[in-house]
């Protein structure tokens, strides 16, 4: 089932600008965690927020979450080409039982060019 | 270590062959995850493995075949694949502590070609 939708599905900025992706999801949560991927290969986890934290950093990273309109968003501050990217929102589902079941939301493009 | 590994890195077979997916990790984690992703699209779960018995089956058709043999290995073995089948298989872990599921690290994936 489809639990995150992304936007934008695609985003194309300069490097040095700022990106910002939003998540949005259907169901209670436990945590909503953000994952990067570069063409075809595996996942890399970003950062995690938990369901009773509002806003987490990590370096360039800022995460939101707002619970009450089951929404996240993902920036990305001073952008660098490395950060090209696919980028994940998924979310661990309050109703799953905690069985650690991730449902990614669509995913949002990222290119940052030089 | 943490590193999750796949191999084979890149895989073809026919419809009627019997092949193996193999992923390690040594991070000592206690649930392990196959993963299918099609282009363009996010990663789909296909099994769960928890404390090496499988929690998970997402309703997955018997071609593929799941087995964790031991806390640090996880197979995924095909037999009788179909076209559509041809996906990246993603394996990732995660630690576990009562119940309560941290953050998962992937593989680099096993490309999968079925003709």
């Amino acid at each position: 089932s489809q639990q995150g939708e992304e936007d934008p599905q695609a985003l194309s900025i300069q490097e040095g600008e700022n990106a910002t992706m939003n998540c949005s999801y259907k169901t209670s949560i436990n945590n909503l965690q953000w994952y990067r991927q570069n063409s075809g290969r595996g996942l890399v986890h970003l950062i995690l927020i938990r369901s009773n934290e509002r806003e987490k950093h990590s370096g360039r990273l800022r995460v939101t979450l707002d619970t009450s309109k089951k929404s996240s968003s993902l920036l990305i501050t001073a952008s660098r080409a490395a950060d090209t990217a696919s980028y994940f929102c998924a979310t661990d589902a309050f109703g799953s039982g905690n069985t650690g079941k991730l449902i990614f939301g669509q995913g949002t493009t990222l290119q940052v060019k030089p | 270590d943490t590193e999750v590994t796949q191999t084979p890195k890149h895989l073809v077979m026919g419809m009627t062959n019997k092949k193996s997916l193999k992923c390690e990790q040594h991070m000592g984690h206690r649930a392990m995850y196959w993963y299918k992703q099609k282009a363009k699209k996010p990663p789909e779960l296909m099994f769960v493995y928890s404390y090496e018995k499988l929690s998970i089956n997402e309703s997955v058709p018997s071609r593929f075949s799941p087995e964790c043999p031991n806390s640090s290995l996880l197979n995924l073995h095909l037999h009788a694949l179909q076209p559509e089948d041809s996906a990246l298989y993603l394996c990732a872990s995660s630690q576990e502590t009562s119940g309560s599921y941290d953050e998962q690290f992937f593989g680099p994936g096993t490309r999968l070609t079925v003709l």
